[in-house]
């Protein structure tokens, strides 16, 4: 059974204070990690997808990086628009993915 | 449209009605998924529709639970005899290929009084 685990369960950081959020798996032939943004309310928007241990992919202050066991989300200097719940899913052989049950990232002015 | 919709956007119901939930995926989107959200839980899923392909509902909780997809078009999820612990956020999401980025929805929040 496809399992994801997410750590930790909520931050709450001051403005520029950077943050890395982990994202353990277990998936029979991983053939994507997904990094999703939730606000309150609102359905999850798509960050990046990993493929392979070993890639990287960056978008302004966040970057995504894969390990054959686990994916990090490391954001630098965050402000407080990147004040949200951040989702992390694995898809293997079924091609659904698997969510675990998010990071809460609060950042304070 | 550009992106996934979802009708109602807010449904309210009285314990034992049944409720339809409809979801309008990406153009051309082969794939279509939906998952439940319960107050500060993970995405559960629910089912998944890949092209014409027998849907994979080996997620849905009991039952009461049915959804059915119009080609490659809408799709309604419906729960009969609605109970309380249905009550949640239900997501739909649809992505181009099996390994393509999956697209969410805004979902549908369901209360059961």
């Amino acid at each position: 059974e496809d399992q994801v685990t997410q750590s930790p369960e909520a931050l709450r950081l001051q403005e520029g204070e950077s943050s890395s959020l982990n994202c353990s798996y277990t998936v029979s032939g991983l053939r994507g990690l997904f990094w999703y943004r939730q606000d309150p309310g609102k359905g999850p928007e798509f960050l990046f997808t990993l493929y392979s241990a070993g890639e990287e992919k960056e978008k302004e202050r966040l970057k995504a990086t894969l390990t054959k066991k686990e994916s990090f989300l490391h954001i630098t200097a965050p402000k407080p628009e990147d004040s949200a719940t951040y989702l992390c899913a694995a898809s293997g052989g079924s091609y659904i993915p698997t969510f675990g049950r998010g990071t809460s990232h609060i950042v304070h002015p | 449209g550009a992106g996934v919709s979802q009708s109602p956007s807010n449904k309210v119901t009285e314990k034992g009605k049944d409720v339809e939930l409809r979801c309008d995926p990406i153009s051309g989107h082969t794939a279509l998924y939906w998952y439940r959200q319960r107050l500060g839980q993970g995405l559960e899923f629910l089912i998944y529709f890949q092209g014409n392909s027998a849907p994979d509902k080996s997620g849905l909780p009991s039952d009461r639970f049915s959804a059915e997809r119009t080609g490659e078009s809408v799709s309604t999820l419906t729960i009969q005899r609605t109970q309380q612990e249905d009550s949640a956020v239900y997501l739909c999401a649809s992505s181009l290929v099996n390994r393509g980025v999956v697209f969410f929805g805004p979902g549908t929040r369901l209360t059961v009084l």
